[in-house]
């Protein structure tokens, strides 16, 4: 069957400018997360959404961060007033039901100028 | 939070075992996974073991897991060109819903 998928898969914004970055999860799975790899830092954490419940936010690393799931299914990263800082990777992966193997998408790859 | 940490470069030739080594440092992890990440791509799941487990074997690929020394092997039999990619090591810790990640091991495979 499908896999997660992601779009853009490349996007090039100017710095102070609004993105959003979309993430279709594999059909069945409730569980999402969004994750974030640079050179500097590595893979890391950012938000995970369970079905209805609240979305653990602890991996954001700024309020210029926010991410919502619509409908349970489909999600989208948001990042305000970017930064070059911002410039990375931004993987989507998706689970059953939170608690198994996550599969992540191809991922976009963001840069700001 | 936890680290993962791994070797940052291995090189073998084709034909040859690759043997790409992981350390976490929480005890606590459920489950632990070996992904593949090929140039401009995503990551790819290898293969997973989960912690009650010492060993996985699964076609070419061997996962061995030492909880006491919390040390983590991915085993690549008969390694070929098309191996050439970096390998990540990966703890789940159900608690923090989240996977905490190495920092990637860049597999470079010589015909």
């Amino acid at each position: 069957g499908a896999g997660v998928s992601q779009s853009p898969s490349n996007k090039v914004t100017e710095k102070g400018k609004d993105v959003e970055l979309r993430c279709d999860p594999i059909s069945g799975h409730t569980a999402l997360y969004w994750y974030r790899q640079s050179l500097g830092q590595g893979l890391e954490f950012l938000i995970y959404f369970q079905g209805n419940s609240a979305p653990d936010k602890s991996g954001l690393p700024s309020d210029r961060f926010s991410a919502e799931r619509t409908g349970g299914s489909v999600s989208t990263l948001t990042i305000q007033r970017t930064q070059q800082e911002d410039s990375a990777v931004y993987l989507c992966a998706s689970s059953i039901q939170g608690q198994e193997t996550q599969y992540f998408g191809p991922g976009t790859r963001l840069l700001v100028l | 939070g936890e680290d993962v940490e791994q070797s940052l470069f291995l090189s073998v030739r084709e034909g040859d075992s690759s043997v790409i080594n992981c350390t976490y440092t929480d005890s606590s992890s459920t489950y632990l996974y070996w992904y593949k990440q090929e140039p401009g791509a995503g990551l790819q799941l290898l293969t997973y073991i989960f912690s009650n487990m010492d060993m996985k074997q699964d076609q070419r690929l061997t996962v061995l897991l030492n909880k006491k020394d919390k040390h983590l092997s991915l085993r690549i039999a008969d390694t070929q060109t098309g191996d050439s990619a970096i390998y990540f090591c990966a703890e789940f810790q159900g608690a923090g819903n989240m996977l905490t990640f190495g920092g990637g091991t860049r597999l470079m495979v010589k015909p």
